[in-house]
This record gives structure tokens, C-alpha cells and sequence, in this order.
């Protein structure tokens, strides 16, 4: 079992339209979790990050969080074109203090 | 803003050279990492290092070592360059201690071996 598991995709999504990505995850003392957006050639950039159960709103995202099930969420409200990119899911292990990273999620946001 | 600057974009490398990849962060960060990323596999970490001198290896550390001489400054070199090192390498840095910001990354270099 990988440590951070994601849908490779691609994630297709109409425009205005709410899209959900998953990650689940093996070290049930991961500790903190990170969703980060690239897109295509370009390097990685943090949009959220989450330590605690519940939910967490920074503008049209939403991370979600629930430790006991070992999963992590992003929603993408009103999504856009722009929005079109690979989002990886990253998260710290317990008694670490580096990150590990999923595969990614490709999205496309049709116009 | 911090800044990960990579000193090349793109490099293309003849089999068996030896390649020098720099990063230079502005803001005084501890640690600071190498990852390769490849279609498939996603991101891989090479060596990571917390403080000046300091290294560790990551998940893939053969056929590469790295240099910290000075907290801005952290390389990564390819003793004997193969094809199958032809990758994106990132660079990233972080606060010491500070992990809710998780890590800023360089622009990222684009090394092709031939």
C-alpha cells in the first residue's frame, strides 16, 4: 500500500461545478497534511493546510480532514479554466518533519 | 515572499559528467530538500538537510550526494550522470520547526541526459 494514495485522473469538471479530490493515507500518525496545485510544467505551490479533524474554508477551497478514517479531502467550489492543474496531496509522518506526497490529481475544468 | 531560485531551467548532460544542480533561498530557512519528479512515480525525495553540514538521504539517495556549506545554499550532484537521472529536480525549503507552512519550491531544473 503506497503512503498517500490519490486518483490519478483526470478529474472532469464543468465549469461553476464543485470538484472533490480524495487522499487516504497509511501512517495513522501523519500529523499534518498539505494540498498543493501544479500545473503543467510548472513546480509546486501550497493552497491549504490542515491539521486538525473538521473542515477547513481559505476562499473557494475546502480541506477536510478525518484522522480516524485516514483520509483527507479538497473541494473546489465555482470551479474554473484556471483550476485546470494536478493537485498533490502531501502529509507529514508521525515523529518526522518531512513531506510525503501522493501521485497527484489531474482536473479539467471545462468551460 | 521566500524565494527558491534554481540556477538552471533546462540542462542537457552527457552520460558519465558530473552535474552540479544549485538552490538558493532568501529567507533564512533550516531545511531545505531535493526531489525528482517523474511522470508515474511523483515526487521523490533525494537528500534533505536541516541545518548547515548537515545531510540525510531520502527515498532514492544513489547516485547523488549534496553539499550544504552555507544555510542559502543547498546542491545536488550527480557524481556520474546516467540517462535514467534524465528527471524534474525541485528544490524546496522550509522553517526549522515551522511546519505549518509547509514548503516553498524552486521553479524546479529539467535535466535531460544523454
Amino acid at each position: 500500500q503506497k503512503e498517500v494514495e490519490q486518483n490519478s485522473g483526470p478529474l472532469s469538471v464543468p465549469e461553476g461545478a464543485i470538484a472533490s479530490l480524495n487522499c487516504t493515507y497509511s501512517d495513522r500518525g501523519s500529523q499534518s497534511f498539505f494540498w498543493y496545485r501544479q500545473y503543467s510544467g510548472k513546480s509546486p505551490e501550497l493552497i491549504m493546510s490542515i491539521y486538525s479533524n473538521g473542515d477547513k474554508e481559505d476562499g473557494r477551497f475546502t480541506a477536510q480532514l478525518n484522522k480516524a478514517s485516514q483520509y483527507v479531502s479538497l473541494l473546489i467550489r465555482d470551479s474554473q479554466p484556471s483550476d485546470s492543474a494536478t493537485y498533490l496531496c502531501a502529509l507529514i509522518k508521525a515523529a518526522g518533519n518531512k513531506l510525503t506526497f501522493g501521485g497527484g490529481t489531474r482536473v479539467l475544468v471545462k468551460p | 515572499d521566500v524565494k527558491v531560485t534554481q540556477s538552471s531551467r533546462y540542462l542537457v548532460k552527457r552520460t558519465g559528467e558530473k552535474v552540479f544542480l544549485e538552490c538558493v533561498q532568501d529567507m533564512d530557512h533550516e531545511n531545505m530538500f531535493w526531489y525528482r519528479q517523474d511522470p508515474g512515480l511523483g515526487l521523490r525525495l533525494i537528500y534533505f538537510s536541516y541545518d548547515v553540514k548537515m545531510k540525510e538521504k531520502g527515498d532514492i539517495p544513489e547516485g547523488y550526494s549534496v553539499s550544504r556549506e552555507k544555510k542559502e545554499r543547498f546542491s545536488l550532484i550527480l557524481e556520474s550522470a546516467s540517462t535514467n537521472q534524465t528527471s524534474m529536480y525541485l528544490c524546496a525549503s522550509s522553517l526549522g520547526g515551522q511546519l505549518n507552512y509547509g514548503y516553498t519550491f524552486g521553479s524546479g531544473t529539467r535535466l535531460t541526459v544523454v
